[in-house]
């Protein structure tokens, strides 16, 4: 079966402070990519990052970087120098077929 | 330049009805996505568009759900007798070709059945 698994349904973070929100997935293939996608309340979903299955390194986005393990099927997603308006959803994702499949979401709170 | 749009952006529909959702991608993306989020979930694959070929419906719950694509460009969610299970927010979205690129998503349409 192709799963994403989000333990943690909500997080907080002190402004300034980096967290790490969890993401491990299950799934058959080999090549595949990997997204962590944010949704603010106003509930437009936005790209956060990206990850390419095939490649070791992991990505960075300015603030945003992950710690990919394949063989763990772990997909984290760090954030440094929380700020107010990365409170959101967080979702973790990976490619299958032509469909992204998602894990249920985890909640973040950037506290002032 | 313009993003997706969705319209409505609420639906408040009595059960056994047909509604229908529409969706405006951007200009020029040959890929067009539509997911279901129910509360507390993660998004849910319902079905996929790419230019002129055959669209991959193979996460459409049931027969009730058809979705439709004209001329390459907008499309049409069609949900016919509508269920309470079928209230949910549905997102659409488009990209370029290939699923390793960036999806764009639109703002949803929050789908009520009473």
């Amino acid at each position: 079966a192709q799963t994403v698994t989000q333990s943690q349904p909500e997080m907080s973070v002190q402004e300034a402070e980096t967290v790490t929100l969890s993401c491990t997935y299950d799934t058959s293939e080999n090549n595949y990519y990997l997204f962590w996608y944010k949704q603010p309340p106003s509930r437009q979903m936005i790209l956060v990052i990206r990850q390419e299955a095939y490649k070791q390194q992991n990505a960075t986005e300015n603030r945003f970087s992950v710690n990919f393990q394949k063989a763990a099927k772990s997909f984290s997603l760090k954030i440094s120098d929380s700020q107010l308006g990365d409170t959101a959803m967080y979702f973790c994702a990976f490619s299958y077929g032509n469909k992204l499949v998602f894990g249920a979401g985890t909640i973040l709170r950037v506290k002032s | 330049g313009a993003g997706v749009s969705q319209s409505p952006s609420n639906k408040v529909t009595e059960k056994g009805k047909d509604v229908e959702l529409r969706c405006d991608p951007i200009s020029g993306h040959t890929a067009l996505y539509w997911y279901r989020q129910s509360l507390g979930q993660g998004l849910e694959f319902l079905i996929y568009f790419q230019g002129n070929s055959a669209p991959d419906k193979s996460g459409l719950p049931s027969d009730r759900f058809s979705a439709e694509r004209t001329g390459g460009s907008v499309s049409t969610l069609t949900i016919q007798r509508t269920q309470q299970e079928d209230s949910a927010v549905y997102l659409c979205a488009s990209g370029r070709s290939g699923i390793q690129y960036e999806q764009y998503f639109g703002p949803g349409t929050r789908l009520t059945v009473t």
